[in-house]
């Protein structure tokens, strides 16, 4: 069975501030997707992620790939405050029809 | 391009009535369809997901039941819902079981 874990699963921090969270998942995957959750808003898809060493970038944004560590990371740069939101990872099994897989989400609230 | 819908948007119930979440998706065909549920505050919990009409999988035993009578149309049903069925309900849609999910704008019940 497929287990993802995010890490921390909430997140305080202050404007202007750098921070990496992170996405370990517990079988062979190279298919990995980040997605954004506004509070009391549906998820938006963020980064698509295909390969081992994969990297995407938007504004301050940045998520990476490392299918050998089974480990994904979703780095914040410069933190402003609408980056506040529940970001989850969701992984493919890759086995047939199973669905992705999705972590417990991490809460980022930034403050200034 | 594509989009999804669900309705309504906002539902308040009984306890012990039934219930009705209808989600269709435009612009594609075939799409793999999920409905997820979010208790306040917490992560995506996979409830049903179907591969086309008439196949439906269940993630988890409940008084939940789900069809796609369609092959854009996906149906979530209760006949008796309980205190426990109160949550955040989320549609999505897929290309393929690997592919990016993309969401509906979600229904929110309440139950009383």
């Amino acid at each position: 069975e497929l287990k993802v874990e995010q890490n921390p699963l909430f997140l305080s921090m202050q404007e202007g501030k750098n921070y990496t969270i992170y996405c370990n998942y517990s079988t062979t995957s190279d298919r990995l997707y980040w997605y954004r959750q506004d509070p009391g808003k549906s998820l938006e898809s963020l980064f698509v992620l295909l390969s081992n060493g994969a990297v995407k970038q938007e504004g301050r944004l940045m998520a990476s790939l490392d299918t050998k560590a089974r480990l994904s990371t979703l780095h914040i740069t410069a933190a402003v405050h609408d980056l506040s939101a529940t970001y989850f990872c969701a992984v493919d099994m890759g086995s047939g029809n199973t669905p992705l897989v999705f972590g417990k989400g991490t809460r980022l609230s930034v403050i200034a | 391009s594509q989009t999804i819908h669900q309705w309504p948007a906002t539902l308040v119930q009984p306890v012990g009535s039934p219930l009705s979440l209808e989600c269709t998706v435009e612009g594609t065909s075939n799409p793999n369809l999920y409905w997820y549920r979010q208790a306040a505050g917490r992560g995506l919990q996979l409830l049903f997901y179907s591969v086309g009409i008439g196949q439906i999988s269940s993630e988890v035993p409940q008084n939940l039941s789900a069809s796609r009578p369609q092959d854009r149309q996906f149906i979530l049903s209760s006949k008796k819902l309980l205190l426990s069925d109160s949550g955040f309900y989320l549609c999505a849609w897929s290309v393929s079981s690997m592919e990016t999910q993309y969401f509906g704008p979600g229904t929110r019940l309440l139950v009383l």
